[in-house]
Order: structure tokens, then C-alpha cells, then sequence
């Protein structure tokens, strides 16, 4: 199975960009990037998807590498609401059915 | 809010009991998943019910069964239960049957702690 690879933790200061990395070098081609975080005590949550392409959307941008092995997660202004752990999952084969989390990165925003 | 319920919120029960978990997915959507989270193993996929039959299967126990029911709305069914089943219990549900880009929506989850 194609693996991601995060860093366990990261912090921001309020109101400044954040970049999340995710290495995923075995990645093959109809492999969909997936990215969800989870606020403490809920569940996780969508945050953005994308294939080949760099992807926006309200929540954030999703940058991908040409060679599409490895990719970033945007946060454009963090907010103390953004204090999540956020995965990077890979959906293998074109089926989004089992997402496989990993240990994600726990992001620490300060105000 | 995602638009998917999960009850019960808190369940706590004894070794050896059975209990049924009820998860309501977003209007419209046609597929429920169900993960566990436990502080050593993580967030696991267990199982996928789209329109109502099975479509994909995880690390889902033999004493574990889930069903998706004709309105739609899913449960799990745990039995003979062990203190490692003690884990968070999330239902997800997506529009499609899972291919290519399909959206998980995940509940609030269920908190199963079994004394």
C-alpha cells in the first residue's frame, strides 16, 4: 500500500500561513491526495483532495509536486481553530473507501 | 456539523456484554463507513455499506457486524465484548460507493468504554 510520510508536530503563530508537508514517494497514478484533520474530541473532517492539479478551496490549498511525491497543505492565515491533527492520506487505486490514517501532524497554533 | 449522527454519544458497558451503535448519514448520501480509534492502533477502517450492501471490508473483528438498513441508516453491532474494544467508534458516510475523489463526512462518533 502507498504510504505518507508526516512530520509528528508543528507550530504556528496566529495569523500567519502554514505549510503541512507530506512525502508520499510510492504514489501511483490514480492515487487521490486526501487531506483531513481532527479538532480535539470530534471527529475528523474534510479538508481538501486533489489528483495532479494544485486545489483551493475555502479551507485551504493543496500544492502538489510535479512528480507528485510529495505535496503541502496550505493554511493561508491560521487560527486558534485551526489546532487540529491533520492527515495526508492517499486513496490507493482510485477507491476513497478504506482511508488508511497514519499518525498525522499535530499542529499547534499560538496565539 | 457534518450532517451525520451517531448515537449514542457515551456508552459504558461490561465485558462480555453486546451493544448496538446507530449512525444516521448526510441526506443523500448512499454509503456509511465505520472506523475505530484507539489510543494504540490509530484511526482503522472496520467496514463500507453502500445502498445497502457490503461493499468493502477492513480490519473488522468476527464479533463485530454492521448492517445498513433501507432508509439508509446503519449500525454496528459489537459483541462479547473485551476491554480493547474500549475505542472511539466514528461512522462516515459519502455520496457515492467510494471511487475516485468521494467524500467522507465523518459523525461525532461514539465513545464505547467497556469496564
Amino acid at each position: 500500500d502507498a504510504k505518507t510520510t508526516q512530520p509528528n508536530s508543528m507550530e504556528s503563530n496566529e495569523e500567519e500561513p502554514v505549510h503541512l508537508p507530506c512525502n508520499h514517494s510510492t504514489i501511483s497514478g490514480t492515487d487521490y491526495i486526501h487531506w483531513y484533520r481532527q479538532l480535539p474530541s470530534q471527529g475528523p473532517e474534510y479538508v481538501i483532495h486533489g489528483l495532479t492539479s494544485n486545489v483551493n478551496n475555502r479551507m485551504a490549498s493543496l500544492a502538489i509536486a510535479e512528480d507528485r511525491k510529495s505535496s503541502t497543505l496550505i493554511l493561508h492565515r491560521a487560527t486558534l481553530r485551526d489546532a487540529a491533527v491533520y492527515y495526508c492520506i492517499l486513496s490507493v487505486g482510485g477507491s476513497a473507501r478504506q482511508l488508511t490514517f497514519g499518525s498525522g501532524t499535530q499542529l499547534t497554533v499560538l496565539p | 456539523d457534518s450532517g451525520v449522527t451517531q448515537t449514542p454519544k457515551h456508552l459504558i458497558t461490561a465485558t462480555g456484554q453486546r451493544v448496538t451503535l446507530r449512525c444516521s448519514p448526510r441526506s443523500g448520501d448512499l454509503s456509511v463507513y465505520w472506523y475505530q480509534q484507539s489510543l494504540d492502533q490509530g484511526l482503522q477502517f472496520l467496514i463500507q455499506y453502500y445502498n445497502g450492501e457490503e461493499r468493502a471490508k477492513g480490519n473488522i473483528l468476527e464479533r463485530f457486524s454492521a448492517q445498513q438498513f433501507p432508509d439508509l441508516h446503519s449500525e454496528l453491532n459489537l459483541s462479547s465484548l473485551e476491554l480493547g474494544d474500549s475505542a472511539l467508534y466514528f461512522c462516515a458516510s459519502s455520496v457515492g460507493s467510494g471511487g475516485y475523489g468521494d467524500t467522507q463526512y465523518f459523525g461525532p462518533g461514539t465513545r464505547l468504554t467497556v469496564l
